[in-house]
């Protein structure tokens, strides 16, 4: 089946610095989301992207679908501590109401 | 704004018996997903309904089924339970159509079973 692969599974960071992450794929993706979860809560839609080489940004996160189509990168820009969490990719190889795929998630833990 | 409502928020039921969660889409998402997520584990796509028809099949126990309702909202109906059961569950909802269909989740039902 499809797997993305994403990394790091975890970061250990101080407060103030820049985080990066990405999922890699075999397979060909329309459309990549990132989420972020915290412990018994919903995975809340961060940025979602459509189109291949697209950039987008929301505050100080910036996401990429990669012109391949089979990877995406997430960063985070001057963390804070109220970024703890778990950060997952996601991936959906079609439209019509198709499932999606998740990666593996990046344990984000920052030391004030 | 609306979000995916679910219910109940937490569940406890003991093996063999079983359990019914709902999901109320965001007004106006057509399309309905459920999703298993175990401890430590990514969330795993169990089935779909777009319009009141399943659309999509992941690995969902035979145990299970679901349907979606002419409101929209959907019910996971889950029989003969089993201890492996006990997950988060998400339901998600979107728009099907066009080339923007991005599924927003609920804050899931976490399911215990002892």
């Amino acid at each position: 089946g499809q797997q993305l692969n994403q990394s790091p599974q975890s970061m250990f960071i101080q407060e103030g610095e820049d985080v990066s992450m990405n999922c890699t794929s075999s397979s060909i993706f329309n459309t990549w989301l990132w989420y972020k979860q915290e412990p018994g809560e919903g995975p809340v839609l961060l940025i979602a992207l459509y189109k291949a080489g697209e950039l987008t940004s929301n505050g100080r996160l910036t996401a990429q679908f990669g012109i391949t189509r089979k990877d995406s990168f997430l960063n985070i820009s001057a963390s804070i501590p109220s970024d703890v969490g778990i950060y997952f990719c996601a991936g959906q190889l079609g439209w019509g109401a198709q499932k999606l795929v998740f990666g593996q998630g990046t344990r984000l833990t920052i030391n004030p | 704004a609306a979000g995916v409502i679910q219910s109940p928020r937490h569940l406890i039921k003991e093996k063999r018996e079983t359990a019914t969660l709902k999901c109320y889409p965001i007004p106006r998402h057509d399309t309905v997903y459920w999703y298993q997520q175990g401890p430590g584990q990514d969330p795993q796509f169990l089935i779909s309904f777009y319009e009141k028809m399943q659309s999509d099949k992941g690995s969902i126990p035979d145990r299970f089924s679901a349907q979606q309702f002419s409101d929209y909202h959907s019910e996971l109906n889950m029989s003969s339970l089993e201890l492996g059961d006990s997950a988060l569950y998400f339901c998600a909802s979107s728009v099907t159509g066009g080339s923007q269909e991005t599924q927003y989740f609920g804050p899931g039902t976490r399911l215990l079973v002892l």
